[in-house]
């Protein structure tokens, strides 16, 4: 049962243009999410996160957006730049309270190709 | 700054053999935690700690054992290596449990059982 999922396996984006990485979730206990940018050869990275009490959040080229009644979470990336190529994996915890809190659960990933 | 250091990068074994992939944060991070990823499947929790001498199962515990002594070190056992474990195994760790912490993950360690 893949409780966060990444349906899209791959991207190719334009330089400039605008990159939206999608993640969809089951688990409706999920209060907090997170995404990880992964280059070949390296562990994943830590890129941006947003918990479930917002709707929005940025840092600099990156915005992550929430719509929990969809329970449907975005990344965008503008302008793209070619060394943003990578996989980018959108995670989901729970962040107190029973068994499964503080367990990051991984959707499958998504390759991100920016072409010059 | 070293951050989640793993050995080795890279390890062939065969079926039947044991090994252990070791794990070493230097941030004091209370939290560590151990995932495979596979093609298709994202990265999936084997085991974690939430402090010396405590550790628990994820998602995919089967074949793998654990255990942690001290803050630094997590080693992950493989007991009897197959086949289906043929994977790429990443070391991570957080300050602590809570959900909200961003983890620090290895480099990661490519295994091939043949």
């Amino acid at each position: 049962d893949q409780q966060v999922k990444q349906n899209s396996p791959s991207l190719s984006v334009q330089e400039g243009r605008i990159s939206i990485l999608n993640c969809d979730y089951t688990n409706s206990m999920f209060d907090y999410f997170l995404w990880y940018k992964k280059y070949p050869a390296e562990g994943p990275t830590f890129l941006i996160s947003i918990s479930s009490i917002k709707d929005k959040n940025e840092d600099g080229r990156f915005t992550v957006f929430l719509n929990k009644s969809a329970k449907h979470l975005s990344l965008h990336i503008v302008p793209s730049q070619p060394g943003d190529s990578a996989v980018y994996f959108c995670a989901a915890s729970i962040s107190a309270g029973g068994t499964s809190y503080g367990k990051l659960t991984f959707g499958q990933g998504t390759i991100l190709t920016v072409h010059p | 700054n070293a951050g989640v250091t793993q050995t080795p990068k890279f390890q062939v074994l065969k079926t039947g053999q044991s090994m252990t992939l070791q794990c070493a944060q230097d941030m004091n991070h209370e939290y560590m935690s151990w995932y495979r990823q596979d093609p298709g499947m994202g990265l999936r929790l084997i085991h974690y700690s939430v402090g010396a001498g405590i550790t628990d199962q994820g998602e995919v515990p089967n074949g793998y054992n654990v255990s942690r002594s001290t803050t630094e070190d997590f080693p992950l056992r493989l007991l009897s290596a197959a086949p289906s474990q043929t994977s790429v195994y990443f070391c991570a760790s957080s300050r602590r449990r809570v959900g909200n912490e961003k983890l620090f993950f290895g480099s990661g360690t490519q295994l091939s059982v043949l």
